[in-house]
C-alpha cells in the first residue's frame, strides 16, 4: 500500500516557466519534507513542515516555495525553473520530532527542465 | 556542511559474498540511520543506531558505531542481486529541533552480480 505517493514521476518543464510538484501521504504524520537529489548526489534538504510550522532552510533559493494546506498533502512550487534545478524531488515524512524518527520517502519526482 | 561520507563510493561483489560500506561524520550525533535506494526511486529505511549503541542487526544486515571515530559501517552479508542499490548513512545532528532533521553522506552504489 503506497504511503507517501508523489505526482507525477517524471516532469517536463520550459526553463523559467513555474512547475508544482505534488505529494500525498496516508500516514497521518506530523512532518513533511522536501528533499532535492541531484545525480549520484546525496539528498539535500530544502524545508520541511512541522504540522503547519514551515522551516526553510538556509541555503535553500528563494526560487522553491512550499505549501501544505492539510495534514495530506504538501507542494513545492519552483517559481522560475533554471537548468540547474533539474533533479530527484524526493517527500519524505515522519510521526514526529528527533533523530530517532525514520523516514518515510515516495518514489520521487524526476524533473527535467529543457 | 554535509554531515556523513560514504566509503567506498561504488561496490562490486559477486552474489553470497558479503558486503561493507564506511560512513563517516563531523559532528557529534545522537542517532544513526542507513538508507537504501533503488535505482530512480525514492529511499527506504534500514536501520537506525543510537549514540549510546555500538552494534545492531537486522535480518543479514549489521551496523556498528564507533562515536570516538566518528563512523559507522553497514555490513550486508550473503549478498543478492536484489541488494543491488545505493545505501545512504544519515544523521540527525546533536542539537535540538522541532523534527529530526537528516543529512545525508554521498552514498554507496553497490552492484550484485550473480
Amino acid at each position: 500500500d503506497a504511503m507517501v505517493i508523489q505526482n507525477p514521476r517524471y516532469q517536463v518543464t520550459q526553463f523559467g516557466k513555474p512547475v508544482t510538484l505534488s505529494c500525498s501521504q496516508t500516514l497521518n504524520h506530523n512532518v513533511m519534507y522536501w528533499y532535492q537529489q541531484k545525480s549520484s548526489q546525496a539528498p539535500k534538504l530544502l524545508f520541511h513542515y512541522y504540522d503547519k510550522d514551515f522551516n526553510n532552510e538556509a541555503d535553500t533559493p528563494d526560487n522553491f516555495q512550499s505549501r501544505r494546506p492539510n495534514t495530506s498533502f504538501c507542494f513545492l512550487d519552483i517559481r522560475s525553473p533554471g537548468l540547474g534545478d533539474a533533479a530527484m524531488y524526493l517527500c519524505a515524512t515522519s510521526r514526529g520530532t528527533g533523530g530517532r524518527e525514520k523516514l518515510f520517502f515516495g518514489s520521487g519526482t524526476q524533473l527535467s527542465v529543457l | 556542511s554535509q554531515q556523513g561520507e560514504e566509503d567506498p563510493q561504488a561496490l562490486s561483489i559477486q552474489e553470497g559474498e558479503n558486503a561493507t560500506m564506511n560512513c563517516s561524520y563531523k559532528t557529534s550525533i545522537n542517532n544513526l540511520q542507513w538508507y537504501r535506494q533503488n535505482s530512480g526511486r525514492g529511499l527506504v529505511h534500514l536501520i537506525l543506531i543510537r549514540s549510546n549503541e555500538r552494534e545492531k542487526h537486522s535480518g543479514r544486515l549489521r551496523v556498528t558505531l564507533d562515536t570516538s571515530k566518528k563512523s559507522s559501517s553497514l555490513l550486508i552479508t550473503a549478498s543478492r542481486a536484489a541488494d543491488t542499490a545505493s545505501y545512504f548513512c544519515a544523521t540527525d545532528a546533536a542539537h535540538t529541533g522541532t523534527a529530526s532533521k537528516l543529512t545525508f553522506g554521498t552514498g554507496t552504489r553497490l552492484q550484485v552480480t550473480l
